[in-house]
């Protein structure tokens, strides 16, 4: 069955620090990998998605995710966060093919001015 | 296009009632689902539709029926609600393209069961 973690259920950084979102995932078949972003009160929307090809995908906003297979982890990152960013970010994996979409449970990202 | 529509945007509900959550997109997607979404939990998938006429149980369907008359429409129903159903609903529409599935939510429905 499919799995996804994300490590962390808060992660506060600084303004224009690194940030670094951690998400492990565990598929039987290749997977589909998704990164959503949720503002307050707001359905989520996609950031970026790895399907096949390039292991590093760019998405919105600046931010982008490196699949790797040995590591079975999409973690996502930004070079430098924006106060705008404080959000919660949901990583996710579909099998290749499949119907369902399974949801990690979320990170908070904080942004300290 | 308006996207995914989703109404009411709060509902508060006493045990055993029932309602009909709606949901509506106008970018003529085939594919649509309905997830819930509680704290430190993501979000769960609980139906979803392939295309009009057809649906399927996602991960935590008890307790929730739908249906799928037209491609437009895929409306959650709650037959007796219970305190355990108190939860943020979203609905979504997919498209597809070059293989790869991309989900289009709605803003959700806030639902508290008491």
């Amino acid at each position: 069955a499919q799995s996804v973690t994300q490590l962390g259920s808060h992660v506060s950084v600084s303004e224009g620090a690194l940030v670094l979102l951690r998400c492990n995932y565990s598929s039987s078949v290749p997977p589909y990998l998704f990164w959503y972003v949720q503002y307050p009160n707001q359905g989520l929307q996609l950031l970026l998605k790895y399907t096949t090809g390039a292991t590093l995908v760019k998405g919105i906003n600046g931010f982008e995710a490196e699949f790797k297979k040995s590591e079975t982890s999409f973690h996502l990152t930004k070079p430098s966060a924006h106060m705008s960013d404080a959000a919660e970010y949901f990583c996710a994996v579909r099998d290749t093919g499949g119907f369902k979409t399974i949801f990690g449970a979320g990170t908070r990202l904080f942004v300290k001015a | 296009n308006a996207g995914v529509t989703q109404t009411p945007k709060f509902q508060v509900l006493k045990t055993g009632q029932s309602m009909t959550l709606q949901c509506a997109q106008d970018m003529n997607h085939e594919y649509m689902s309905w997830y819930r979404q509680d704290p430190g939990m993501g979000l769960r998938l609980i139906h979803y539709s392939v295309g009009a006429g057809i649906t399927d149980q996602g991960e935590v369907p008890n307790g929730y029926n739908v249906s799928r008359s037209t491609t437009e429409d895929f409306p959650l129903r709650l037959l007796s609600a219970a305190p355990s159903q108190t939860s943020v609903y979203f609905c979504a529409s997919s498209l597809t393209s070059g293989g790869v599935e991309t989900q289009y939510f709605g803003p959700g429905t806030r639902l508290l069961v008491l």
